[in-house]
């Protein structure tokens, strides 16, 4: 089965560009969750959605950040314009309704220069 | 959600059984376990989770104490693959759907 899939795998690009990270969740999961991982803040939620609708976006750092989910198969993540401080690896994940775990995808790299 | 206490690091010889511990005394009646693996520049793997009962996949066992404060994941025959860090995870079934990945332990197969 397919699990989560994420575009690009790496990104590096000059510091002010737009940055777009892209996600297509597992079929039939109706949550997706946006995840930033730095070596100094370990894993961080940044935002979720349920059935496409953003439920919890507390987590993203700034308005720089923004997410959508235009339909149940795909999710993007947007940092415009984009910081050396954005480095990170970002995932994606997708769970099921109820105590379903969630399933992450590999990541994005993103490099800010 | 209730935090959660594991060693560092670990080490074990492949081929044996490895046990990982997992401290979470302030858990709730409502709140599961998870446990989860990240090998090197992968994203984390979801391994197995339960509420109360013992539970057993492909992957692993997990051990849950009578009082829930406790738990343990059993990689039962462990290969120089399962060199990961493992994290245990507790996490209420509704309403919050943060997961809140700790330090983990490191696990180390040795050849």
């Amino acid at each position: 089965d397919a699990g989560v899939i994420q575009s690009p795998r790496h990104e590096v690009t000059e510091m002010g560009q737009e940055v777009t990270l892209r996600c297509k969740p597992i079929s039939g999961h109706d949550y997706l969750f946006w995840y930033r991982q730095t070596m100094m803040r370990g894993l961080e939620l940044l935002i979720y959605f349920n059935n496409n609708v953003p439920i919890d976006d507390s987590g993203m750092p700034e308005d720089r950040f923004s997410a959508k989910m235009p339909n149940a198969s795909f999710s993007t993540l947007k940092i415009q314009p984009s910081e050396p401080r954005d480095s990170a690896v970002y995932f994606c994940a997708s769970r099921a309704g109820g105590n379903q775990p969630q399933h992450f995808g590999d990541g994005t790299r993103l490099s800010i220069l | 959600d209730a935090k959660t206490t594991q060693p560092p690091s670990m080490d074990c010889a492949e081929g044996r059984a490895a046990n990982l511990p997992c401290n979470h005394s302030t858990i709730s009646g409502n709140e599961y376990v998870y446990w989860y693996r990240q090998i090197h520049s992968q994203g984390p793997q979801y391994i197995i989770h339960g509420l109360k009962n013992n539970e057993t996949n492909e992957m692993a066992s997990l051990i849950i104490t009578e009082d829930r404060k406790s738990s343990t994941l059993i990689l039962p025959h462990a290969t120089l693959r399962d060199t990961a860090v493992y994290y245990c995870i507790v996490r209420g079934n509704f309403g919050n759907e943060k997961l809140t990945f700790g330090t983990g332990t490191r696990l180390t197969i040795i050849p």
